[in-house]
């Protein structure tokens, strides 16, 4: 199975900051990435979908890079509402996996 | 709307058995590939089973292959998920997703909550 790694898995931040997330794949899963956000008690939304493709009617202030092996999540000005989970996951192979999330705290 | 509605959860004792369901509406639900991820208190998300929109191709994690059977009525638009032999490692919020394999789930349930205790 394809083994994804985040970095870091805690992450602390503040209301305008550059925020930029890692995720690491096994091997290469080309670009089929995609990244979540998940807020406590709630179902996970997709975020960005093909490594970089943003998904309708998410803010811009995301965005995706990376191809292969090494994955960024980057949110160029972090807003309250962004104070969440994150999670990468590959579907290269019909066994997907996630990575194992990075919290993003105050 | 598109949504998606999770039931069937609920209290089993170990080595018992469980049926989810999950109803779709407001798409083509044959076209999609469907999705089970599962979610143990406190811990990350875990990819459960796929099962193609024809219902012909399904996979499963290593972690319930053999146990877990993800099956679709197209004429009902439910996906299901039958567990057996379940441990208390299967305690957990389980999702159900819609998605493809270009662009990943991009519609969830809001989970129905399995508990293995005796």
């Amino acid at each position: 199975d394809i083994q994804m790694t985040q970095s870091p898995s805690t992450l602390s931040a503040s209301v305008g900051d550059r925020v930029i997330i890692t995720c690491r794949a096994s091997q290469s899963v080309n670009t089929w990435l995609a990244w979540y956000q998940q807020k406590p008690g709630k179902a996970p939304k997709l975020l960005i979908y093909k490594a970089s493709s943003l998904e309708s009617g998410v803010p811009p202030r995301f965005s995706g890079s990376g191809s292969g092996t090494e994955f960024i999540l980057t949110i160029s000005s972090l807003q309250p509402d962004d104070f969440a989970t994150y999670y990468c996951q590959q579907y290269s192979s019909y066994l997907w996996t996630f990575g194992q999330g990075t919290n993003v705290e105050v | 709307e598109v949504r998606l509605v999770e039931s069937g959860g609920g209290l089993v004792q170990p080595g018992g058995s469980l049926r989810l369901s999950c109803a779709a509406s407001g798409f083509t639900f044959s076209s999609y590939v469907m999705i089970w991820v599962r979610q143990a208190p406190g811990k990350g998300l875990e990819w459960v089973s796929s099962l193609s929109g024809s219902g012909g191709s399904s996979f499963y994690a290593d972690s319930v292959n053999g146990r877990f059977t993800i099956s679709r009525d197209n004429s009902k638009n439910t996906v299901y998920l039958e567990m057996k032999s379940l441990r208390a490692a299967d305690t957990a919020s389980y999702y159900c997703a819609r998605g493809d394999y270009s662009s990943g789930m991009d519609v969830w349930g809001q989970g129905t909550a399995v508990t293995v205790s005796s």
